[in-house]
C-alpha cells in the first residue's frame, strides 16, 4: 500500500516565478491538505481540499491556489515567490467520513528554494 | 486565538535516560492531540493521539503521553531513550467537536540523545 507521494523532492526558483507542487493521497483516501513548513519552524496549515473544493485555509495569501483532481491527487501553486516562500511543503492525505477522527498520514514534502 | 506552545526547543539526554518533552496548548471545549516525529528529511510520522477516554496515552517506540485538561497540556514521556530516538518532535492540536482536519503545531523540540 503506498504512502503520500509528492512531486518533486526538491525545487530551485528565482523570485517573481511560479511553481506548482503535486501530491497524491495514500490509497482510499479522499482529503488533502497541505502546510508549509519553514526552517526551524513547526508545520502551517494553507488549505484542505474534499470533493475537488477547497475546504478550509489558513493564514495565507491568495498567492498560494490548489486543487484536487477526481483521482484525489492535488496540485498547490505558489505565484510571484517570495524568498520566504523557501520551505519545506508537506501534504497529508485523510479519510474525511471516518468513524471519529480522520488520522492524517504526511508525505515526505517537496523542498522548496526561492533564490 | 487558538495555539500550541513546545516548552522547549531542545532536549539533550544521555542514551537509557528518561525524557519529557512538554507542549500546552490554548484551552477549548474540544481538542484533540498529537504527537508527531520527523527524522531529518522525513516527513512527519504519527507517534501517538488522544481523542477521548484514558488520559494516559501509549504510543509507538516506546513514547507515552497524557493529556491534562486542568494544564491544557500534553506532554510526551519516554522511560529509556536511545540513539535512534534523536529527531525533531511536534506537538499538535485540532480544535473542535467537528471533524475539521485542521491541525495546529508547535515549533518543535529537538531531541538530542547522547552515547
Amino acid at each position: 500500500d503506498a504512502g503520500v507521494t509528492q512531486s518533486p523532492t526538491h525545487l530551485i526558483k528565482t523570485r517573481g516565478q511560479q511553481v506548482t507542487l503535486r501530491c497524491s493521497p495514500k490509497s482510499g483516501h479522499d482529503t488533502v491538505s497541505w502546510y508549509q513548513q519553514a526552517l526551524g519552524q513547526g508545520p502551517q496549515f494553507i488549505f484542505q481540499y474534499y470533493e475537488e473544493e477547497e475546504r478550509q485555509r489558513g493564514n495565507f495569501p491568495d498567492r498560494f491556489s490548489g486543487h484536487q483532481f477526481p483521482n484525489y491527487s492535488s496540485e498547490l501553486n505558489v505565484n510571484a515567490l517570495l524568498l520566504g516562500d523557501s520551505a519545506l511543503y508537506l501534504c497529508a492525505s485523510s479519510l474525511i467520513w471516518d468513524s471519529f477522527y480522520n488520522e492524517q498520514f504526511f508525505g515526505p514534502g517537496t523542498r522548496l528554494t526561492v533564490l | 486565538a487558538q495555539s500550541v506552545t513546545q516548552l522547549d526547543s531542545q532536549v539533550p539526554v544521555f542514551e537509557e535516560a528518561p525524557v519529557e518533552l512538554r507542549c500546552n496548548y490554548s484551552s477549548s471545549v474540544s481538542v484533540y492531540l498529537f504527537w508527531y516525529v520527523q527524522y531529518p528529511n522525513q516527513g512527519l510520522q504519527l507517534l501517538l493521539k488522544y481523542l477521548s477516554g484514558s488520559t494516559l496515552v501509549k504510543g509507538i517506540n516506546g513514547f507515552e503521553a497524557e493529556f491534562n485538561k486542568s494544564q491544557t497540556s500534553f506532554h510526551l514521556r519516554k522511560p529509556s531513550v536511545h540513539i535512534s530516538d534523536t529527531a525533531e518532535y511536534f506537538c499538535a492540536v485540532s480544535y473542535g467537536s467537528s471533524n475539521t482536519g485542521k491541525l495546529i503545531f508547535g515549533q518543535g523540540t529537538t531531541l538530542q540523545v547522547k552515547p
